[in-house]
């Protein structure tokens, strides 16, 4: 059975306390790893899509990165702006469907 | 561009009750699906639609039936509503299955 576990459920920092969001996982054969930002009371919104290992993406203050068994997104001196619920989804190859984790509750302190 | 619309945006029911989600997008997507999102519990799929013509279930499709009207319109019945689904719905949209999802706001409905 495919798995995508989130780690830790949820993190507190200070602004400007860099730190990393965890998200490993056992498929069969993946096809692509995606991560959303979720705020209260909205759908989920997309940031990255990775697809092999090795490969690293960036947007402002996010960086995700993948390896063939988790991918982690670092965020980098963070603002109380980037709180939020992260979201880690995997498709496997073959599949229509992806399979989401539980979530990353972050809270940036001002 | 509005994206990917769901209505209503709040909803309460009776057990027993039934009623329609609607969900549109305005994207040319193939592919739409419906997820439910409880605490603790993720985001849990309940139907999709690889493309017009075509639904499937998902993890969690049992009490739910949908129907895909036509290419921008996906809908969530419920027949007759339990207490076990309150919840947030979600509906999303990729342009193909495996891209990234499209999600739209969601409806929160509670079960009495």
């Amino acid at each position: 059975e495919d798995q995508v576990t989130q780690s830790p459920e949820a993190l507190r920092l200070q602004e400007g306390e860099s730190s990393s969001l965890n998200c490993s996982y056992t498929v069969s054969g993946l096809r692509g790893l995606f991560w959303y930002r979720q705020d209260p009371g909205k759908g989920p919104e997309f940031l990255f899509t990775l697809y092999s290992a090795g490969e690293e993406k960036e947007k402002e203050r996010l960086k995700a990165t993948l390896t063939k068994k988790e991918s982690f997104l670092h965020i980098t001196a963070p603002k109380p702006e980037d709180s939020a619920t992260y979201l880690c989804a995997v498709q496997v190859t073959g599949s229509y469907i992806p399979t989401f984790g539980r979530g990353t509750s972050l809270i940036v302190h001002p | 561009n509005a994206g990917v619309t769901q209505t209503p945006k709040f909803q309460v029911l009776k057990t027993g009750q039934s009623m329609t989600l609607q969900c549109a997008q305005d994207m040319n997507h193939n592919s739409m699906y419906w997820y439910r999102q409880d605490p603790g519990m993720g985001l849990r799929l309940i139907y999709y639609s690889a493309s017009e013509g075509t639904t499937d279930k998902g993890e969690v499709p049992n009490g739910y039936n949908v129907s895909r009207l036509n290419k921008r319109e996906f809908s969530l019945r419920l027949e007759s509503a339990a207490p076990s689904q309150t919840s947030v719905y979600f509906c999303a949209s990729t342009i193909l299955t495996g891209d990234e999802q499209f999600f739209g706001p969601g409806t929160r409905l509670t079960v009495l």
